[in-house]
């Protein structure tokens, strides 16, 4: 069965340092896609960045960076130069194997990020 | 601003009664996925809907009922609520590249 790891309930950075939120899956389907979502206080599920199984670069959108390692079944998110508005619980997930259509996700526990000044 | 809107933004009921969360995609989209946030379970995947028609079903209870109209608009019907249905409930569309893109949400208190 297809499952997302994030084995950090809780971090802290200071400002301006970069930070790593980790992230391993398990999947048996050689075709997926992973992604990265912040959930500020409010509740919104904001969109950061995506990496799919057969992209051969890291994906990079601004600060936010994924550190991908196939063979590990890892997808690390690297947050760099970390802002107070950065302080938010972090999910990864991952495409359910089969859906092609791709707005199936299986999420992991979340990670909660602290920024501080 | 993700382009999804949903409404209410808070619901507060008692249980046994029933609701109904709306959510309309973004512009363009065509397909509407319906999560659940809630503390015990995480984030879970319920029913989604492309163009009108049911297209796939994850952990949605009997209790609970979708729909989406010709104007791409959907609907979450939640009955018989109870206690441990108090949670975020999520809808998201998804682009042509096959990215989900979230509403802000509906929080629903049962009472």
């Amino acid at each position: 069965a297809q499952k997302i790891t994030q084995t950090q309930p809780g971090m802290f950075v200071q400002e301006k340092e970069a930070v790593t939120l980790d992230c391993t899956y398990d999947t048996s389907d050689p075709s997926y896609g992973l992604f990265w979502y912040k959930q500020p206080s409010s509740g919104e599920m904001i969109f950061l960045i995506y990496q799919g199984s057969y992209d051969q670069q890291n994906a990079t959108e601004g600060r936010y960076s994924l550190n991908f390692q196939k063979a590990r079944k890892s997808a690390n998110l690297v947050i760099s130069a970390s802002q107070l508005g950065d302080s938010a619980m972090y999910f990864c997930a991952m495409r359910e194997a089969g859906d092609n259509q791709g707005g199936k996700l299986i999420f992991g526990q979340g990670t909660e990020l602290s920024v501080k000044p | 601003d993700s382009g999804v809107t949903q409404t209410p933004k808070h619901l507060i009921t008692a249980t046994g009664q029933r609701v109904t969360l709306r959510c309309s995609p973004r512009s363009g989209d065509l397909s509407v996925y319906w999560y659940q946030q809630s503390l015990d379970q995480g984030l879970q995947f319920l029913i989604q809907y492309y163009n009108g028609e049911e297209r796939a079903k994850g952990n949605i209870l009997e209790r609970f009922s979708a729909q989406q109209f010709p104007d791409l608009h959907s609907e979450l019907n939640l009955s018989s609520l109870e206690l441990g249905d108090s949670a975020l409930y999520f809808c998201a569309s998804r682009d042509s590249r096959g990215l989900l893109y979230f509403g802000p949400g509906t929080r629903l208190l049962v009472l």
